[in-house]
C-alpha cells in the first residue's frame, strides 16, 4: 500500500523559508511516476506547487517559480519543498501528491498524503 | 491560465436525491478533467478522470460527463457520506493547471 507522509514545522516567521518533506511508503520514489506538491489556503481552494522526477527534473507553477525549489532524495525514498520570502499569504494545509499518469509531471492527483498545515505569522 | 469555474457555491440536497454539480472551463481542456471529493480535514479523493471513468473504487452512483467547457459531476442517490466539497480540476493546460473553487453539498 503506498501511502505519503507530510512533515515540517507547522509554524514559520514571515520572510523566511518553509521546509517540507514528503517520504513516500510501500513504492519506490525511482519508478518511474513524478511527484508534486499542493497547497490549500483555509476554507479555500488548491493550487499545484510544482512535480520532481527522480532524476531531478522539476516542474513549478510560473506563479511562485521564484520562491519554491523541489529537491528529492532517492536514498531516503523522500521529496522535498522550500518555499522562500514567506508571507501570510502562503499560510495553507501543504499536501504531497502523486500524478496518476507514468512520466506527467502534471495530470489527475490520485494519491495524496494527509496534509500539514503551514501557518506564517511572527 | 485556464479559469475554472463550478456552481452552483453551495448546493442544499436532502438524502436519497440526486445531485448534478457543473465545472466550466474558459477554454476547452478536451476530456482532461477530474473531480475531487473532500471531507474536513482530510484530502482530497479522486472520485473521477477523463471527466468520465471512475476512479478505483468509487461507487457506481457518481458519474462524470461534458467534454470541452462544460462537465458534470451527477452523484444519483445522496448517502450521508457524500456530503463533501467537490472539486474539478483540469489536466490538459498546464503549467499551471487549475482546480475549480468547489461546490459544497450539504444536507438540505
Amino acid at each position: 500500500q503506498v501511502q505519503l507522509q507530510e512533515s515540517g514545522p507547522g509554524l514559520v516567521k514571515p520572510s523566511e523559508t518553509l521546509s517540507l518533506t514528503c517520504a513516500v511508503s510501500g513504492y519506490s520514489i525511482s519508478s518511474g511516476y513524478y511527484w508534486g506538491w499542493i497547497r490549500q489556503p483555509p476554507g479555500k481552494g488548491l493550487e499545484w506547487i510544482g512535480s520532481i522526477y527522480h532524476s531531478g527534473s522539476t516542474y513549478y507553477n510560473p506563479s511562485l517559480k521564484s520562491r519554491v525549489t523541489i529537491s528529492v532524495d532517492t536514498s531516503k525514498n523522500q521529496f522535498s519543498l522550500k518555499l522562500s520570502s514567506v508571507t501570510a499569504a502562503d499560510t495553507a494545509v501543504y499536501y504531497c501528491a502523486r500524478p496518476g499518469r507514468w512520466l506527467q509531471p502534471y495530470w489527475y492527483f490520485d494519491l495524496w498524503g494527509r496534509g500539514t498545515l503551514v501557518t506564517v505569522s511572527s | 491560465e485556464i479559469v475554472m469555474t463550478q456552481s452552483p457555491a453551495t448546493l442544499s440536497v436532502s438524502p436519497g436525491e440526486r445531485a448534478t454539480l457543473s465545472c466550466r472551463a474558459s477554454q476547452s481542456v478536451s476530456s482532461n478533467l477530474a473531480w475531487y471529493q473532500q471531507k474536513p480535514g482530510q484530502a482530497p479523493r479522486l472520485l473521477i478522470y477523463g471527466a468520465s471513468t471512475r476512479a478505483t473504487g468509487i461507487p457506481a452512483r457518481f458519474s462524470g460527463s461534458g467534454s470541452g467547457t462544460e462537465f458534470t459531476l451527477t452523484i444519483s442517490s445522496l448517502q450521508s457520506e457524500d456530503f463533501a466539497v467537490y472539486y474539478c480540476q483540469q489536466y490538459n493546460n498546464w503549467p499551471p493547471g487549475t482546480f475549480g473553487g468547489g461546490t459544497k453539498v450539504e444536507i438540505k
